[in-house]
């Protein structure tokens, strides 16, 4: 069964509306989740790296203001778009480390964000 | 920064063919992993190497460490193999991903 939960797999959102994504660690606590993204036929580009109970860690150029990050729990991250824009769409997946199984690496099933 | 770099970016085999895909990266790592997506979207991890050679099923993962080269190959390939699959090595805490390597099966 699924290790990494990610909800909803697919939303359609009106410009300038707020979207959360949800990830879920389901099979032991993550302190760690990453956020990704993937635009059509490229690699995944890591957002940020979601740190239980402290801030999120940003890569250069992803804006923390639109893309809020909330590690409250050790099973759950979320990912909220805001000010949702046209350019905004395209495929959002989290991952976990679980490091008591030699740092296998697990990914949720992604979510398709389309920004009309 | 570590460079992945995976070849080829598309292939087109017939099913029962022996299907080879390969990645080099430029620095050091900890390990590799080589990963699977399917058209929906969803990543499955198919090997984590540090070192030497793994084998699943009809999946076999190769890496050569003093080389910064990997290689996955796939044994009587069939249409179900049809994916992208990706490359990615971690170094320190993060993770570099190639650029994938579509893979489509011709019954």
């Amino acid at each position: 069964g699924a290790v990494v939960s990610q909800h909803p797999s697919r939303v359609i959102c009106k410009s300038g509306t707020s979207v959360k994504i949800e990830c879920r660690s389901l099979d032991f606590q993550a302190t760690t989740m990453f956020w990704y993204r993937q635009f059509p036929k490229q690699s995944l580009m890591l957002m940020a790296t979601s740190n239980e109970g402290s801030k999120a860690t940003y890569e250069q150029g992803v804006e923390k203001d639109k893309f809020l990050i909330n590690h409250a729990s050790l099973t759950l991250s979320t990912l909220t778009v805001t000010s949702a824009h046209p350019e905004d769409s395209s495929f959002y997946i989290c991952s976990v480390d679980d490091r008591t199984a030699g740092n296998t690496i697990y990914f949720g099933e992604g979510s398709w964000l389309t920004v009309v | 920064k570590n460079e992945v770099e995976q070849s080829p970016q598309n292939l087109t085999a017939q099913e029962g063919e022996f299907i080879t895909i390969n990645c080099s990266y430029s620095v050091g790592i900890s390990a590799l992993h080589w990963l699977q997506q399917h058209p929906g979207g969803g990543i499955v991890s198919l090997f984590m190497l540090s070192s030497g050679k793994k084998k699943h099923g009809r999946l076999i993962a190769t890496i050569n460490i003093q080389e910064k080269h990997s290689s996955l190959h796939i044994t009587a390939s069939h249409p179900r193999d049809s994916a992208v699959y990706i490359c990615a090595v971690r170094w320190g805490n993060q993770f570099y991903f190639g650029t994938g390597t579509s893979l489509t099966v011709i019954p």
